[in-house]
């Protein structure tokens, strides 16, 4: 079946660097990715709808020169966390499906955390 | 966005079968019913969606209720890997967008 793969799977880094975090679709062409957020014991938070070859789209509350996304490729987005600070700390989750009514495949998850 | 509502937690115990309601009340007429559950430390991982009609797959069978205002994932028979959080969705299609909004879903305890 369809397999996303997230990269790194835990970052651990000072407060103030800047992380970037891969999310690959393997076996397909994903034209739409998202990005999740979830702290701990709750539910996972939409951050950004990644879109190949346009600019993302942002939820309601999520800074976007904070939270920068890049979607260069079908089967490449990228999400920077800029100048990461100790309340960034969190599990960040991407996920990509095929065009039309399919289920969305989701990756392993990035734990960050920022010291 | 359409809301969904589940118990925080079911239990069950192992080989038993298990249903998770959700209910939808606010569902539109073109909205599908997707369910995902979430292993501890990892993503979540697609069961199963349907629109009116029982669906049925490898993993869990969805029953809709014919009103589409509520619905119940079945588990046959649970085993301790199914233990997780399980979440109802309605898929949100407004404006072309497949996003899903994820509430807080019901953590399913599986005991031996």
């Amino acid at each position: 079946g369809a397999v996303v793969s997230q990269h790194p799977s835990r970052v651990i880094c000072k407060s103030g660097t800047s992380v970037k975090i891969e999310c690959r679709s393997l076996d397909f062409q994903a034209t739409t990715m998202f990005w999740y957020r979830q702290f701990p014991k709750q539910s996972l938070m939409l951050m950004a709808t990644s879109n190949e070859g346009s600019k993302a789209t942002y939820e309601q509350g999520v800074e976007k020169d904070k939270f920068l996304i890049n979607h260069a490729s079908l089967t490449l987005s990228t999400l920077t966390v800029t100048s990461a600070h100790p309340e960034d700390s969190s599990f960040y989750i991407c996920s990509a499906s095929i065009p039309g009514n399919q289920p969305q495949h989701f990756g392993d998850g990035t734990r960050l955390s920022i010291l | 966005d359409a809301k969904t509502t589940q118990p925080n937690s079911m239990e069950s115990n192992e080989e038993e079968p298990v249903h998770l309601p959700c209910n939808h009340s606010t569902i539109s007429g073109t909205d599908y019913i997707h369910w995902y559950r979430q292993l501890p430390s990892q993503g979540p991982e697609y069961v199963i969606h349907g629109l009116t009609s029982n669906v049925n797959n490898r993993m869990a069978s969805l029953a809709i209720a014919e009103d589409r205002k509520s619905s119940t994932l079945i588990l046959h028979r649970a085993t301790l890997r199914d233990a997780a959080v399980y979440y109802c969705i309605l898929r949100d299609r407004q404006g072309g967008s497949e996003k899903l909004v994820f509430g807080k879903g019901t953590k399913l305890t599986v005991n031996p």
